[in-house]
């Protein structure tokens, strides 16, 4: 039962282009998302997070989007860059709860 | 600052022998996870800790045990390793579960772990 869906195993976006990656979710228990980035050989760092409250926030070259209506977020990257090449993971947590979880990740190649 | 530190980085089982995951943060944090990442998976929380004495099962705690003496350290414990243990696992932090603040957990660098 997975609750946090990233359908596409992998994304290649052009340098300079947008990368858009996509999550999808299933229970509407969900009240706050985050967006990880990791690196090989290294742990999963923080990038942007949202609260169920919007439906859009950004920081710099990133901006999640949510639709809480179709259970979907989207992270997009714009320009992307070299160093953009990561795993990034969706994660989502519930509503008074201590944890949150994570969805399978979504393999980005940023090709010059 | 070192944040969250994992030992060792990596590390090979024989089926049955024990081990325990160290992981030490700094940061004064009170919560404390484990998870474990399978190839092409998620992460799978294992056991988390809301502060010191005290600690809870998460998704996948079977053959794993936990302890909490101080708000610094959160070893995990493998008593009788598997070749289903094989995995990378994550050790993370946070000042509270109740994540409204902008910067989510912070993860330590990962343990890579082979039972054979």
């Amino acid at each position: 039962d997975q609750q946090v869906k990233q359908n596409s195993p992998s994304l290649s976006v052009q340098e300079g282009r947008i990368s858009i990656l996509n999550c999808d979710y299933t229970n509407s228990m969900f009240d706050y998302f985050l967006w990880y980035k990791k690196y090989p050989a290294e742990g999963p760092t923080f990038l942007i997070s949202i609260s169920s409250i919007k439906d859009k926030n950004e920081d710099g070259r990133f901006t999640v989007f949510l639709n809480k209506s179709a259970k979907h977020l989207s992270l997009h990257i714009v320009p992307s860059q070299p160093g953009d090449s990561a795993v990034y993971f969706c994660a989502a947590r519930k509503s008074l709860e201590d944890k949150i979880i994570f969805g399978k990740g979504t393999r980005l190649h940023i090709l010059p | 600052n070192a944040g969250v530190t994992q030992t060792p980085k990596f590390r090979i089982l024989k089926i049955g022998q024990s081990m325990t995951l160290q992981c030490t943060q700094d940061m004064n944090h009170n919560y404390m996870y484990w998870y474990r990442q399978d190839p092409g998976m998620g992460l799978k929380l294992i056991y988390y800790s809301v502060g010191a004495g005290i600690t809870d099962k998460g998704e996948v705690p079977n053959g794993y045990n936990v302890s909490r003496s101080t708000t610094e350290d959160f070893p995990l414990r493998l008593e009788l390793a598997a070749p289903s243990q094989t995995s990378v696992y994550f050790c993370a932090s946070s000042y509270s579960g109740q994540i409204r603040q902008a910067d989510g957990y912070t993860f330590g660098s990962g343990t890579r772990l082979t039972v054979v």
